[in-house]
């Protein structure tokens, strides 16, 4: 089972930052948390991953709480193109323990 | 283009057919993965190959079965299948299984069995 809590949905205006958060309040010290998305009917894409501290790439910044109990996606200037289901998922590393298990993500709706 | 080619990209077979779905991956990983996703339900790991060897399983029917004659492809074997087996099959390919590196998906095969 996904160890991650998202909000099914979520719409954001074009050109506004988009900040989807997820709950991973079970995580343990040695889970990543990582973010894919998957546009429809396409193969999911990676966005980015962390562990503690806060990471940016040229798509997207993550933000993890100190406690890691939580964290958030942010699309600093969401496009049409962005429109996708995002899954947060943790996962730690080693065998059976880094496969990625999705769950059901939030589908960001981006608008005109 | 994520360096990972599924064909076909659609595939429609009726119960007694037997048909196969190919994947290859041009990255130089060691593990593949395929993976399901029905309507409206998660993705749904279905088995992990990692260096040629099987490693995992999850519980699938033996109507699947997958084949790795090497690290760079990877082929579901389908026979008898049942309506409900209709979905997206998904190929992935990461550096090693269960390494910080991240997966690469294929654009998927959308299976229908009639």
């Amino acid at each position: 089972d996904a160890k991650t809590t998202q909000p099914p949905s979520m719409d954001c205006a074009e050109g506004r930052a988009a900040n989807l958060p997820c709950n991973h309040s079970t995580i343990s010290g040695n889970e990543y948390v990582y973010w894919y998305r998957q546009i429809h009917s396409q193969g999911p894409q990676y966005i980015i991953h962390g562990l503690k501290n806060n990471e940016t790439n040229e798509m997207a910044s993550l933000i993890i709480t100190e406690d890691r109990k939580s964290s958030t996606l942010i699309l600093p200037h969401a496009t049409l193109r962005d429109t996708a289901v995002y899954y947060c998922i943790v996962r730690d590393y080693g065998g059976s323990q880094g496969n990625l298990i999705f769950g059901k993500g939030t589908k960001l709706s981006v608008k005109p | 283009e994520t360096g990972v080619t599924q064909t076909p990209r659609h595939l429609v077979m009726g119960m007694t057919n037997k048909k196969s779905l190919k994947c290859e991956q041009h990255l130089g990983h060691n593990a593949m993965y395929w993976y399901k996703q029905s309507a409206k339900k998660p993705l749904e790991l279905m088995f992990v190959y990692n260096f040629k060897e099987q490693t995992e399983n999850n519980s699938v029917p033996s109507r699947f079965s997958p084949e790795c004659p090497n690290s760079s492809h990877l082929f579901l074997h389908l026979h008898t299948l049942q309506p409900e087996d209709s979905a997206l099959y998904l190929c992935a390919s990461s550096q090693d299984h269960g390494g910080p590196g991240e997966l690469f998906f294929g654009e998927g095969s959308r299976l229908t069995v009639l």
